[in-house]
């Protein structure tokens, strides 16, 4: 069974702080890493989908890498705003069989302070 | 473009009963995928669907069924309900033009459909 952690579970920052969490993933078969952003009662939105060893993807003041090869990205957040606060997932693609679709991790629920 | 669109928002149901959730996929996306995130876990992925047809399917009981229409819309089908059925269920699509994903197709998802099962 495929597996991908993340940690921390929940994080608590006060507006300015900047913040990264961590997806672990099976370094084996890997195809692409997704990270999506979910905020209370909406859709989960995209951020990036990373497909190479050392990928590094930016929008705005959000960032994130990518480690095939030991199975882990990191989600970079400068300067929180409480706009922010919203529950962020990674998803894990792996080649073929059953398990061909995403595998998500359980998430990162940020809170920021004003 | 009004996005991935699910319904109903919200469902109560009881053990036993059947239930029917529906699912839009944006404009011009040929693939649906239904995931079901049941409480302090992430979503699961239960199957998808592509020119009306089950392509994948995850590690779920027979009791979950789906279908997809001619316009691309889908159905997510639950018989027998059990307690444990009771989760947010998010339906997402894909635009494949293939049925094949790539490393690189994002999926666009819905705001999801809470089933509660007494």
């Amino acid at each position: 069974i495929l597996n991908v952690e993340q940690s921390p579970q929940s994080l608590h920052v006060q507006e300015g702080d900047s913040t990264n969490f961590t997806c672990s993933f099976p370094s084996s078969n890997f195809y692409a890493l997704h990270w999506y952003r979910w905020e209370t009662a909406k859709s989960p939105e995209a951020l990036f989908v990373m497909t190479l060893n050392g990928d590094e993807k930016k929008k705005g003041r959000i960032s994130a890498t990518l480690n095939t090869k030991e199975g882990y990205s990191y989600l970079y957040i400068k300067g929180s705003q409480p706009e922010d606060s919203a529950t962020y997932l990674c998803a894990f693609r792996g080649y073929g069989g059953s398990q061909g679709n995403l595998i998500f991790g359980k998430g990162t629920k940020l809170s920021v302070k004003p | 473009d009004a996005g991935v669109t699910q319904s109903p928002t919200h469902l109560i149901k009881t053990r036993g009963q059947q239930v029917t959730l529906r699912c839009s996929p944006k404009s011009g996306h040929d693939t649906v995928s239904w995931y079901q995130q049941a409480l302090g876990q992430g979503p699961q992925f239960i199957f998808q669907y592509y020119e009306e047809e089950e392509r994948q399917r995850g590690n779920f009981p027979d009791r979950f069924s789906g279908h997809q229409f001619p316009n691309y819309s889908s159905e997510l089908n639950v018989n027998a309900l059990l307690l444990g059925d009771s989760a947010l269920y998010l339906c997402a699509s894909i635009d494949t033009g293939t049925g094949r994903e790539s490393a690189y197709n994002e999926q666009f998802f819905g705001p999801g459909t809470r089933l509660t099962v007494l």
